[in-house]
């Protein structure tokens, strides 16, 4: 039972152009979405966050779309640097569901220099 | 101002023996979460916890595994009679209460459990 989806185990993207991840949820109750980072050996880290109100949120060179009518999101990383090279895992959370925060598989980002 | 700490960061146990992860939450957060990520998958939710309360343990194996969330200490995710099979990195969140809306959790560096 996958309510979050990510379909692409992994991106690799050339330093400096961009980075597009995506995310696919089924349950129509998720009303805040986000997306952490994570580096081997480390706990995930928080990196932006999107409301079920809106369609995008934007933090520096990340960026959160979200199209409820398709129950998909994507984030948009512009310019890739290397160091972005990471896991990138979708989350998402629905009020009525006491916060539980689902995730979805990760997405390997490389991004060569 | 420290995170969540987790800790031990590494554990092995024998089958049979019991673990015990130990997971202090961020100053001020009240709600603590607990994932578990088997090699190559993503995080899944196992429980959780807001002070002497399990909110939702939907994700909890039915048996040998239990959490608990004292009014005093840590949280404590408990493992009884270990198998290989609960190899895994587990992850612990936290977050403010819910009434402080569409806030992120924080989690801590894991403790990756290792079941010989």
């Amino acid at each position: 039972d996958q309510q979050v989806k990510q379909n692409s185990p992994s991106l690799s993207v050339q330093e400096g152009r961009i980075s597009i991840l995506n995310c696919d949820y089924t349950n129509s109750m998720f009303d805040y979405f986000l997306w952490y980072k994570k580096y081997p050996a480390e706990g995930p880290t928080f990196l932006i966050s999107i409301s079920s109100i809106k369609d995008k949120n934007e933090d520096g060179r990340f960026t959160v779309f979200l199209n409820k009518s398709a129950k998909h999101l994507s984030l948009h990383i512009v310019p890739s640097q290397p160091g972005d090279s990471a896991v990138y895992f979708c989350a998402a959370s629905a009020r009525t569901g006491g916060f539980k925060t689902i995730f979805g598989a990760g997405t390997r980002l490389f991004v060569k220099a | 101002n420290a995170g969540v700490m987790q800790n031990p960061r590494h554990l092995v146990r024998r089958r049979g023996q019991e673990a015990r992860l130990r997971c202090s939450p961020m100053k001020g957060h009240s709600h603590v979460y607990w994932y578990r990520q088997l090699p190559e998958e993503g995080l899944k939710f196992m429980v959780y916890l807001q002070k002497e309360n399990i909110i939702d343990e939907s994700g909890m194996p039915k048996e040998r595994f239990s959490a608990e969330f004292p009014k005093e200490g840590p949280s404590i995710l408990r493992i009884q009679q270990v198998v290989r099979g609960d190899s895994a990195a587990y992850f612990c969140a936290s977050s403010p209460p819910p009434a402080k809306m569409n806030t992120e959790a924080f989690f801590g560096q894991g403790t990756r459990l290792t079941v010989v």
